[in-house]
């Protein structure tokens, strides 16, 4: 079954505790992107990957970092983690079409 | 920059009842826009998608789309909703390479 998914799915964490979300997806995709979803703002991008060892900012880069040393892989780093990372964070890959196919999301709370 | 506007975050519906979500980009030149959904709980799925053609797309469960470049629109509609399409619905366009630039979201509660 084609899929992306994501661990942990629920996290909750204390500041500056450093923390990872992995991402892992099938489908041989090569552009993989990371978004949070806040109430009223809807999702927003964090970082992107084009292809293994490409990775660029997205809109809201800020306390995050990325790395995709293999295809499939994606992982989310958080190096000091603050309040206001609290989020949804949903891992994508899309293909040559431009659908992105979301994973199941994980819920972050930084204390 | 691009941006994407949802005019109701909140919509309230009794079963049966028809359905239209506003959706207006800003954009000027060749566009590929989306609806994704999101059950509670659930993550984003694609319920439609337009990139060229006909302007009117169908999409699954019964939803469709109108792409109006005048109107820099793309409106979700259906005929009539289900308890079941209960969920928050999100319009996105297609921005740099392969990144989506989503609206806020609309909130949408079918009474039975």
């Amino acid at each position: 079954e084609a899929q992306v998914t994501q661990n942990p799915r629920y996290l909750i964490t204390v500041t500056g505790k450093k923390l990872t979300v992995t991402c892992s997806q099938n489908m041989n995709h090569e552009y993989m992107s990371w978004y949070r979803q806040d109430p009223g703002l809807g999702l927003r991008q964090i970082y992107y990957s084009m292809n293994v060892e490409v990775t660029d900012k997205g809109d809201v880069p800020e306390g995050y970092k990325v790395s995709r040393k293999e295809k499939r892989n994606f992982p989310l780093i958080l190096e000091s983690p603050s309040p206001n990372q609290t989020s949804l964070y949903f891992c994508a890959s899309s293909g040559d079409h431009y659908e992105q196919y979301f994973g199941p999301g994980t819920r972050l709370t930084v204390t | 920059a691009q941006s994407v506007s949802q005019h109701n975050h909140h919509v309230i519906l009794s079963e049966a009842a028809s359905l239209e979500l506003g959706c207006n980009y800003s954009y000027g030149g060749t566009v590929n826009l989306f609806w994704y959904v999101q059950y509670p709980g659930q993550h984003l799925q694609l319920l439609l998608k337009y990139f060229s053609g006909d302007p009117l797309v169908k999409g699954i469960k019964g939803f469709e789309a109108e792409f109006i470049k005048s109107k820099f629109s793309f409106n979700l509609r259906k005929p009539s909703v289900q308890w079941s399409d209960t969920a928050e619905y999100f319009c996105a366009v297609k921005g740099g390479y392969n990144k989506l630039i989503f609206g806020a979201g609309t909130r949408l509660a079918v009474h039975p």
